[in-house]
């Protein structure tokens, strides 16, 4: 079965500085694995994705994530925070690796960024 | 742009109503899914479908069903709402191609409270 873990429900950092979301991954199958993001009263957009591909995935507003097979973890990154980052994001792994699959999402993890 | 709609963004309902949330995507998707969102909690996997009159159920089914009678809208019944679903539910979909698996489109969401 699959599943997700992330480390921390809130994670705080000062503008400019390092963002770090750690998310561990269980999978009887090579996953394929997902970062989200919500902003306040918004749905789920997409941030990034693994897809068993190159294992360092950049995505959409200056986040990576690498994927470490040895450390079943798949951590989010940002070298400097913004104060638009502030928001909740899910690390997320496919239930069954094929098209279409639902998603089993972490319990998600807070950032906040203060100036 | 991709839109995933849900019909009502707030709704107050008692205990014991039959509840209807409405969910519209106007991108040809194959696959949609209801979630919940309860803090702490994450998104937890309701119902999903593959296809027209198709349902399998996520990991937490139990007091809910769903309908999807044409492509494009896939409704989550609360046959008789309890306290205990009051919730944030979001509706997704994605495409059933392989490339993009995994891929969900959100809607903002539909937060029920039921008294």
């Amino acid at each position: 079965a699959q599943s997700v873990t992330q480390l921390g429900s809130h994670v705080s950092v000062s503008e400019g500085a390092l963002v770090l979301l750690r998310c561990n991954y269980s999978s009887s199958v090579p996953p394929y694995l997902f970062w989200y993001v919500q902003y306040p009263n918004q749905g789920l957009q997409l941030l990034l994705k693994y897809t068993s591909a190159a294992t360092l995935v950049k995505g959409i507003n200056g986040f990576e994530a690498e994927f470490k097979k040895s450390e079943t973890s798949f951590h989010l990154t940002k070298p400097s925070a913004h104060m638009s980052d502030a928001a909740e994001y899910f690390c997320a792994v496919t239930k069954r690796p094929q098209a279409g699959t639902a998603l089993i999402f972490g319990k998600g993890t807070t950032l906040s960024v203060s100036s | 742009d991709v839109k995933v709609t849900q019909s009502s963004r707030y709704l107050v309902k008692r205990t014991g109503e039959k509840v209807f949330l409405e969910c519209v995507q106007d991108m040809d998707h194959e696959n949609m899914f209801w979630y919940r969102q309860d803090p702490g909690l994450g998104l937890r996997l309701i119902y999903f479908s593959y296809d027209v009159k198709m349902k399998e159920k996520g990991d937490i089914p139990e007091g809910y069903s769903v309908s999807r009678e044409k492509k494009e809208r896939f409704s989550l019944i609360l046959e008789s709402a309890s306290t205990n679903q009051t919730s944030m539910y979001l509706c997704a979909g994605t495409s059933g191609r392989s490339e993009v698996a995994g891929e969900l489109f959100f809607g903002e969401g539909s937060r029920l409270t039921v008294l």
